[in-house]
Formats: structure tokens, C-alpha cells, sequence
């Protein structure tokens, strides 16, 4: 199946601070998703990234697709404690009919 | 709109019983999935439906789980005989169609002693 590695596990900041992820495919994707789940909440969709080299903004967050389409990455500027959580990439795998494929995440945690 | 809701959300059951989990999706939303999410293993896809049909069950685990959608407003995933290897939080999702970003439930925190 669809190998996607998510780069770093775990990220502590301290609030101020900005904060990057990064999504990585051995693979071309057709389109990543991006997910957000609180500490004993549920996967919130963040945005879906569909063209190569796009990059979306929602407020403080920007989200960037690689040229290549093989690696993505999410970006948070002046971190807050309410970006507390575990940020999720999401790939289809391919031929997979929509299979959708969760990295690991990447756990962030903010200082005050 | 009241979202994706599951039930319960949280089911403590002995080794051997008979689970099941229900799950209504938004209305309107085609696609249905069942995750399975554990430290260890992060989210696994179980399961997924579109338009009521089971479009890939590979990521079941083995025989003792079966899933069903009857009509456009409700599925269960059913665990028989549950183990306590079973215990995680599963997730019902929905989305409008497949290729679209999804909409989690609360969950249900399963565990089997």
C-alpha cells in the first residue's frame, strides 16, 4: 500500500513560535489532504491540495504542494495554544479507487 | 447539520462478546468509512462504502469483522468475538463522494478485557 511519511513525530514550541510539518511519498500523488485532531477529539479536514506547486492559506496556516507532487508540507506562523494537536497528511493510494492512506502525524504541543 | 454521529461512545465488553458499532452519516454524504485508530498502528482504513456498496474491505482484520450498510443513513461495524487486541478508537466518516475531504464522528473508544 501507499507508504507516506510524516516528518517529525513530535514538535514542542513555545507559543510565538512557528511550526512546520512535512509529508513525504516515494510516490507522485494525484492530491494530499491535510487533517487536524485534538488530544481526545477526532481527524478535523484542514484542506485538500490537488496542483502541483499550489499553496493555500488559512490564516496562520499555509499549506504548500510540492512541484513534483511527492511531498507536501503545513506551516504555522506565531503558534497558539489552541494549535495544540496532532496534524495528519492524507494520500490516495494509487489505483486504489480512493483509498485513503494517514500518515502517522506529527504531534505539536505549545508552551504558553 | 448534526455531523457524522456514532454510537456509543465508549463500550467496555469481555473478551468473546458480540460488538457492534453503529454510525449515521451526514445526509447527502456517498461515501462512508470505518477507521480503526491505535497508538501502535495510527488510523487504519477498515472498511469503506459508496452510494451503500463496500467499495474495499481489505483493511478488515480477519473474519470476526464484518461491516454493513443498508441504506444511505446507516452502517455498523460488527466485531465477533471481540479480543483485547480490539481495543481502539474507531471512527465513521463520511464525505459528499469519494475523492473529497472527510467528516469524522466523535468516535467510539472500544475496550475489550
Amino acid at each position: 500500500g501507499q507508504q507516506v511519511m510524516q516528518i517529525p513525530q513530535y514538535q514542542h514550541v513555545q507559543e510565538g513560535e512557528d511550526f512546520t510539518t512535512y509529508c513525504n511519498s516515494s510516490t507522485t500523488l494525484s492530491n494530499i489532504q491535510w487533517y487536524k485532531q485534538r488530544p481526545g477529539g477526532h481527524p478535523v479536514f484542514l484542506i485538500q491540495l490537488v496542483k502541483s506547486g499550489e499553496v493555500k492559506k488559512q490564516k496562520r496556516l499555509t499549506f504548500q504542494f510540492g512541484e513534483a507532487k511527492k511531498n507536501s508540507s503545513l506551516h504555522i506562523t506565531a503558534t497558539q495554544t489552541t494549535d495544540v494537536g496532532t496534524y495528519f497528511c492524507a494520500v490516495e493510494e494509487a489505483g486504489s479507487n480512493y483509498k485513503l492512506t494517514f500518515g502517522k502525524g506529527t504531534l505539536l504541543t505549545v508552551n504558553p | 447539520d448534526a455531523g457524522v454521529i456514532q454510537s456509543p461512545r465508549h463500550e467496555v465488553t469481555e473478551m468473546g462478546q458480540e460488538v457492534t458499532l453503529r454510525c449515521k452519516p451526514i445526509s447527502g454524504h456517498n461515501s462512508l468509512f470505518w477507521y480503526r485508530q491505535t497508538m501502535m498502528r495510527g488510523l487504519e482504513l477498515l472498511i469503506y462504502f459508496n452510494n451503500n456498496v463496500p467499495i474495499d474491505d481489505s483493511g478488515m482484520p480477519e473474519d470476526r469483522f464484518s461491516a454493513k450498510m443498508p441504506n444511505a443513513s446507516f452502517s455498523t461495524l460488527k466485531i465477533q468475538p471481540s479480543e483485547p487486541r480490539d481495543s481502539a478508537v474507531y471512527f465513521c466518516a463520511s464525505s459528499p463522494d469519494l475523492n473529497y475531504g472527510y467528516t469524522f464522528g466523535s468516535g467510539t473508544r472500544l475496550t475489550v478485557v
